[in-house]
């Protein structure tokens, strides 16, 4: 059974950083690339960013929201994916998903149950 | 960017019934096109991909239809657990999603 757990989320002030962790079970995580998405408080959903599996390269892409301040790296070795978010927002709260990019096509195939990230001071 | 633009926010049908979503964007995503539903506290679950394929385990109540611009998600019978919201997204040049449709009991 695929399962995504996220952990690190928080209160964070505004400036500040914060790393997201995704663990991932159940299938052999070096051979998909994974994906961020958010919901801030009673909207919808926004895709944050994903990375490539190692195979094509192990390379990122951002949203235009949070290029320059988020990154996202993965270690195959323990099946997790991050989320590092630096010069944090107030805009940034939200409930934040780790997914699974399916192996036929890019849509998001599995997610894990989300962390809440709020941003305040 | 993409923008994808759902119909209606709201609707409203009784058990038992059909019920009919779109989904529009701005420019084309060829079949590249899934279906999410989302029910409270609970995250997205993927339910359709390539505008038409359902996922692992989805009920053949759920279909999906379209290609270019246009879509519909139509759920033949509604049953009382999909009552939810419903997003669809486009992941044809990078991803992003429609607003949503409230899919409520009437």
């Amino acid at each position: 059974e695929v399962q995504l757990v996220e952990s690190g989320g928080g209160l964070v002030q505004p400036g500040r950083s914060l790393r997201l962790s995704c663990t991932a079970s159940g299938f052999t995580f070096g051979d998909y690339a994974m994906s961020w998405v958010r919901q801030a408080p009673g909207k919808g959903l926004e895709w944050v960013g994903f990375i490539r599996s190692k195979a094509y390269g192990g390379t990122t892409e951002y949203a235009a929201s949070v290029k320059g301040r988020f990154t996202i790296s993965r270690d195959d070795s323990k099946s997790i994916a991050y989320l590092q978010m630096n010069s944090l927002k107030t805009e940034d709260t939200a409930v934040y998903y780790c997914t699974r990019v399916g192996a036929v096509a890019d849509f998001l195939d599995y997610w894990g149950q989300g962390t809440l990230v709020t941003v305040s001071s | 960017e993409i923008v994808m633009t759902q119909s209606p926010a709201t609707l409203s049908v009784s058990p038992g019934e059909r019920a009919t979503l779109s989904c529009r964007a701005s420019q084309s995503v060829s079949s590249n096109l899934a279906w999410y539903q989302q029910k409270p506290g609970q995250a997205p679950r993927l339910l359709i991909y390539g505008a038409s394929t359902r996922a692992t385990g989805i009920p053949a109540r759920f279909s999906g239809s379209g290609s270019g611009t246009e879509f519909t998600l139509t759920i033949s019978s509604l049953q009382s657990e999909d009552f939810a919201v419903y997003y669809c997204q486009q992941y044809n040049n990078w991803y992003t999603f429609g607003q949503g449709t409230k899919l409520e009991i009437k």
